[in-house]
């Protein structure tokens, strides 16, 4: 299994404001996928982010509200824009390993107020 | 988009009791994932099933892939404290390509000692 790790764990943010979360993996992959939980809820894909292009994004999620990285093989970020309270939920960024088994970051708890 | 169908939603059992839990779908699935979510931390992968009719085993653990490919269920035998959590089916449907994961509602299991 991949090790992933994600920074920050949690934060709490002012509506308006933008918050960059991090992940780091320790081997080289080819795809990083970002998902969004929201509370009680199961985990939705915002996008896939591919070192070296642009990022994927699905249906409902746009780049410009969501903005990711790709810098290199073992790191992406993933940004939250202009943050309001429905933007409260867990982001988690996920890692295939044999094409399809999706390994997770403990994920980055945001609240905003 | 494809959506799992999971059940139960809830269960409230007692300690030592077994536990099965459902995911149906629409379409069929090449792939079949069964994760365990604790509070605070991203899913982690407890069983992977790769061919319809396929019975496998992670200790009280068990998962069948069935043999339409749209349905899988888990079992979890004489339960344990450290059972509690969220467990989620997850799987590519093989109209969207093997990288992208949808995933059930969850099941939230709760033990009563």
């Amino acid at each position: 299994s991949a090790v992933i790790s994600q920074k920050p764990s949690r934060d709490i943010c002012q509506r308006g404001t933008s918050l960059t979360i991090q992940c780091q993996v320790d081997s080289q992959v080819t795809m990083m996928f970002w998902y969004r939980q929201q509370p009680g809820q199961s985990l939705t894909l915002i996008a896939t982010a591919n070192q070296g292009s642009e990022a994927t994004y699905e249906s409902g999620f746009v780049i410009d509200k969501f903005p990711i990285s790709r810098p290199n093989l073992t790191f992406s970020t993933l940004t939250v824009s202009n943050m309001s309270p429905e933007d409260s939920s867990i982001y988690l960024c996920s890692v295939l390993r044999s094409n399809t088994e999706a390994f997770f970051g403990q994920g980055t708890r945001l609240t905003v107020v | 988009g494809q959506q799992l169908n999971q059940s139960p939603q809830s269960m409230f059992i007692q300690e030592g009791e077994d536990v099965s839990m459902n995911c149906t779908s629409s379409s069929i699935f090449n792939t079949w994932l069964w994760y365990k979510q604790d509070p605070g931390e991203g899913p982690v992968l407890l069983i992977a099933l790769y061919k319809a009719g396929e019975l496998t085993s992670n200790g009280r653990l068990t998962a069948q892939f069935g043999i339409t490919r749209k349905d899988s269920f888990l079992n979890i035998s004489a339960s344990i404290p450290s059972d509690v959590g969220i467990y989620f089916c997850a799987g590519p449907p093989l109209i969207q390509g093997a990288q992208k994961l949808v995933f059930g509602q969850g099941t939230r299991l709760t033990i009563n000692p």
